[in-house]
């Protein structure tokens, strides 16, 4: 079972772009079958599907959020990115990577421990 | 897109006693592509149950889950002080994957 991590700043000022960075340990991000993907929680309530990309490079995103959204890996450190770009309080949450196998978009079988973001000037 | 509502909202139960959790969709879910989720304070949601009612590696055979279509269940057979918790379901077939809001298992 893999193990992931994120890891980001966790204050990020209105209007700017959130970054974060999954780092996979445990198994290849290139890996058949694996949807890398990102899972938001805002604070006290229910969770969101934000994104993937998958083992061989194609993303997807929640059109909800838009065009704001990119997921992007990197083969060579064994990681995946979330930007999220003109942040309002909104997208205040705990983010977590997790990675889903399987069919459609995937259970999310393992998960980071989540890194919280506040969006504030 | 599909949406998920978990009832009760809140369930008080005591340890040994049997929980029954719903999931109801707005619309079919595909091939039950249909899992549950475990989340304790403070920690990321543990996956429980993936495809309706295939159990994940290491989750105690007390939960299982079934239903099908619109209409899901998790059941937990007998409740360990470890199983108060809020338990989530999610549809992964349909873009965009959505989940339920949530059922807080708590200890009566």
């Amino acid at each position: 079972q893999v193990q992931l991590q994120e890891s980001g700043p966790g204050l990020v000022q209105p209007s700017q772009t959130l970054s974060l960075t999954c780092t996979v340990s445990g198994g290849s991000i290139s890996s058949r079958n694996y949807y890398w993907t990102w899972i938001r929680q805002h604070p006290g309530k229910g969770l969101e599907w934000i994104g993937y990309i998958s083992h061989s490079g194609s993303a997807h995103s929640n059109p909800s959020l838009k065009s704001r959204v990119t997921v992007s890996e990197d083969t060579t450190k064994n990681q995946f990115s979330l930007r999220l770009t003109s942040v309002t309080a909104a997208d205040t949450a705990v983010y977590y990577c997790a990675a889903a196998v399987g069919m459609g978009f995937g259970e999310l079988r393992s998960w980071g421990q989540g890194t919280l973001v506040t969006i504030s000037s | 897109e599909i949406v998920l509502t978990q009832s009760p909202g809140t369930l008080s139960l005591s340890p040994g006693e049997r929980a029954t959790l719903s999931c109801r969709a707005s619309q079919s879910v595909s091939r039950a592509f249909l899992a549950w989720y475990q989340q304790k304070p403070g920690q990321a949601p543990r996956l429980l149950i993936y495809g309706a009612s295939g159990r994940a590696t290491g989750i105690p055979d007390r939960f299982s889950g079934g239903g099908s279509e619109t209409d899901f269940t998790l059941t937990i057979s007998r409740l360990e002080p470890e199983d108060f918790a809020v338990y989530y379901c999610q549809q992964y077939g349909t873009s965009p994957p959505t989940f339920g809001q949530g059922i807080k298992v708590e200890i009566k």
